[in-house]
């Protein structure tokens, strides 16, 4: 069965660098999003992609993260300058359409800015 | 989205039936009644969707009642791997994102 995949499954970072996290969505879905969830605390929706651009974005979604769709297979999120509060489990996942599909999600990954 | 209500926490043991309620009475009729579900740290897995009618997959079954205000979700034989938490979501359909509650801690017992 196809699956969402994420790398790396655990990122450690210093505050204040550059990190990349990735994902390969399942082949032939369109719609891509990112989701993170703090410890402890409810999953949060961050941004959607589709076509090569942002559909909709969040409040956290801001200038410090950007979203990317490199290549046919991988969609990245970049946060530029890591802090503290960015600590959290960052989940990928894709749709095959947007209006009433469900949205598949990789097993994350785990983001701890030190 | 209309906000959902579920109970924060729910036991059921192996091999009956668990029914999750969900509160969703400010529902408006574009809008579909979908259930995720998380085990552990895991990312999030779909379970059913409907918007009026009863639905029923391989996972569950999903009971809207008439006036839409509330649904239930039923899984017909829990099984220790049920254990998890439940997340009932209103999504409108021009809507991309999911947006999640506390959702319902479903613990199997054996």
């Amino acid at each position: 069965e196809p699956e969402v995949t994420q790398t790396p499954s655990h990122q450690v970072t210093q505050m204040g660098q550059e990190v990349i996290l990735r994902c390969v969505p399942i082949s032939n879905h369109l719609y891509f999003y990112w989701y993170r969830q703090i410890l402890g605390q409810k999953v949060e929706f961050l941004v959607s992609f589709y076509n090569n651009e942002i559909s909709e974005k969040s409040e956290i979604f801001d200038d410090q993260f950007s979203v990317e769709r490199p290549d046919g297979s991988n969609f990245t999120l970049k946060i530029r300058s890591t802090k503290l509060e960015d600590s959290a489990m960052y989940f990928c996942a894709s749709s095959e359409g947007a209006i009433y599909n469900e949205q598949f999600f990789g097993p994350g990954t785990r983001l701890t800015v030190l | 989205d209309a906000k959902t209500t579920q109970p924060p926490s729910m036991d059921c043991a192996e091999g009956r039936a668990a029914n999750l309620p969900c509160n969703h009475s400010t529902i408006s009729g574009n809008e579909y009644v979908y259930w995720y579900r998380q085990i552990h740290s895991q990312g999030p897995q779909y379970i059913i969707h409907g918007l009026k009618n009863n639905e029923t997959n391989e996972m569950a079954s999903l009971i809207i009642t008439e006036d839409r205000k509330s649904s239930t979700l039923i899984l017909p034989h829990a099984t220790l791997r049920d254990t998890a938490v439940y997340y009932c979501i209103v999504v409108r359909g021009s809507n991309y994102k999911l947006t999640f509650g506390k959702g319902t801690l479903l613990t199997v017992n054996p």
